[in-house]
């Protein structure tokens, strides 16, 4: 079946514009995540969706990151007022269900803020 | 919080040969570990899951080990090929349970010469 997609898959900005990556899960997985991972780096956890649990947003840097999830549908990353060191990838896991289940990512998005 | 270790970044070996991974983690022992691969310019792929109660793990030629008396986890391939080649991570419950929130290594880097 169909894994985790992402789009854009590349998105070149200049800094100080807003910007929304989407995440279309695996269909009836109810965990959704978004990480970050700049280059060379490790992945940074920014936020988690369980069903409709209040999401975990402890990862999120700044008040300028935002998350939202339709039900259990797609979801949408927005970065406002992006700063060149929002550049990264930004990747989306999702999982069939909360607990010790395996991850499965999408491709990411690259993001560069020029 | 949980912190993980990744001792290596990079580690060169010879095809045929045993690659062994280690992965370090301090504070509380984890209810599982898993093992993730991350070829570049893509997100990760899941591998292998090992519970608290496993001392051992194998798929093909994987084999994962789990000593919560180390903190250890070691990540074996045996019969190593160049396609093998590529950023293997750990990752274990960020909050101690089974939440199933990742907290990630900053993976390893194998290559595997011919």
């Amino acid at each position: 079946g169909a894994g985790v997609s992402q789009s854009p898959s590349n998105k070149v900005t200049e800094k100080g514009k807003d910007v929304e990556l989407r995440c279309d899960p695996i269909s009836g997985h109810t965990a959704l995540y978004w990480y970050r991972q700049r280059l060379g780096q490790g992945l940074e956890f920014l936020i988690y969706f369980q069903g409709n649990s209040a999401p975990d947003k402890s990862g999120l840097p700044s008040d300028r990151f935002s998350a939202e999830r339709t039900g259990e549908s797609v979801s949408t990353l927005t970065i406002q007022r992006t700063q060149q060191e929002d550049s990264a990838v930004y990747l989306c896991a999702s999982s069939p269900r909360q607990g010790a289940y395996e991850q499965y990512f999408g491709p990411g998005t690259r993001l560069t803020v020029t | 919080s949980q912190k993980i270790e990744q001792n290596s970044e990079a580690l060169n070996i010879q095809e045929g040969k045993t690659a062994t991974l280690t992965c370090n983690y301090t504070n509380y022992s984890p209810a599982y570990l898993q093992w993730y691969r991350q070829d570049p310019g893509r997100g990760p792929v899941f591998l292998l899951l090992i519970r608290e109660n496993e001392k051992e793990k194998r798929k093909e030629r994987l084999k994962v080990t789990f000593d919560t008396t180390l903190k250890q986890s070691l990540f074996h391939i045996t019969a190593s090929q160049p396609a093998d080649s590529a950023t293997y991570l750990c990752a274990l419950d960020r909050y101690g349970g089974s939440q199933g929130n990742l907290i990630f290594g900053k993976g390893t880097k194998l290559s595997v010469k011919p």
